[in-house]
């Protein structure tokens, strides 16, 4: 079955980067875009980015343009989304989700708490 | 971009009855790539219905999806105990996806 599984929880000082991780497991690894969407305490959902598993092309959300990275490693089916120049409105739970052949995220990474303060 | 306007902001209903959910978008989603999630506290948002009205696999039937251009319902024909949750609509026809703000269907 389809799996997906982020790293850790995450405390970091304004100013500082995080990197998130999620590992695939269940299917092609290749055959799937994913999705990075996160979700402030109490908020609402935030897509930020795309990227290709197959050959690592991406598109991000121009709110995060310039201080988001998002990549894989075909090796070991993982992606990752890197956040550069935290500050405190980042406090969120990242997560990342898979398509479907028809479009929508049908699979969701367990999410990962990152936390931005002094 | 596309603003998807979910109404309302909270949904005060007992168990068994209907549950309408609304979702505007400011310009027509393409194709009907509109879907409906279900999140509960704690939890990653889960797919119910896809394509506007295709339900998601394992999805009971009492949740139904319809619409298309720019004005999409959820409908849950009977709320079970389970159902109660924050709901999101989400288009994925033109980049950047968006989500709306989400409709809190909470227990009377």
């Amino acid at each position: 079955q389809v799996q997906l599984v982020q790293s850790g929880a995450e405390v970091k000082k304004p100013g500082a980067s995080v990197k998130v991780s999620c590992k695939a497991s269940g299917y092609t690894f290749t055959s799937y875009y994913m999705h990075w969407v996160r979700q402030a305490p109490g908020q609402g959902l935030e897509w930020m980015g795309i990227i290709n598993p197959s050959g690592g092309s991406t598109s991000y959300a121009q709110k995060f343009q310039g201080r988001v990275t998002m990549t894989r490693d075909t090796s070991t089916s993982t992606v990752y989304m890197e956040l550069s120049s935290l500050r405190s409105e980042d406090t969120a739970v990242y997560y990342c989700a898979r398509e479907s052949t028809v479009g929508a995220t049908p699979y969701w990474g367990q999410g990962t708490l990152v936390t931005v303060s002094s | 971009e596309i603003v998807l306007t979910q109404s309302p902001g909270t949904l005060s209903l007992s168990p068994g009855e209907r549950a309408t959910l609304s979702c505007r978008a400011s310009q027509s989603v393409s194709s009907s790539y509109l879907a409906w999630y279900q999140q509960k506290p704690g939890q990653a948002p889960r797919l119910l219905i896809y394509g506007a009205s295709s339900r998601a696999t394992g999805i009971p039937d009492r949740f139904s999806g319809s619409g298309s251009g720019t004005d999409f319902t959820l409908t849950i024909s009977r709320l079970e105990p389970e159902d109660f949750a924050v709901y999101y609509c989400q288009q994925y026809g033109s980049s950047p996806m968006t989500f709306g703000q989400g409709t809190k269907v909470e227990i009377k």
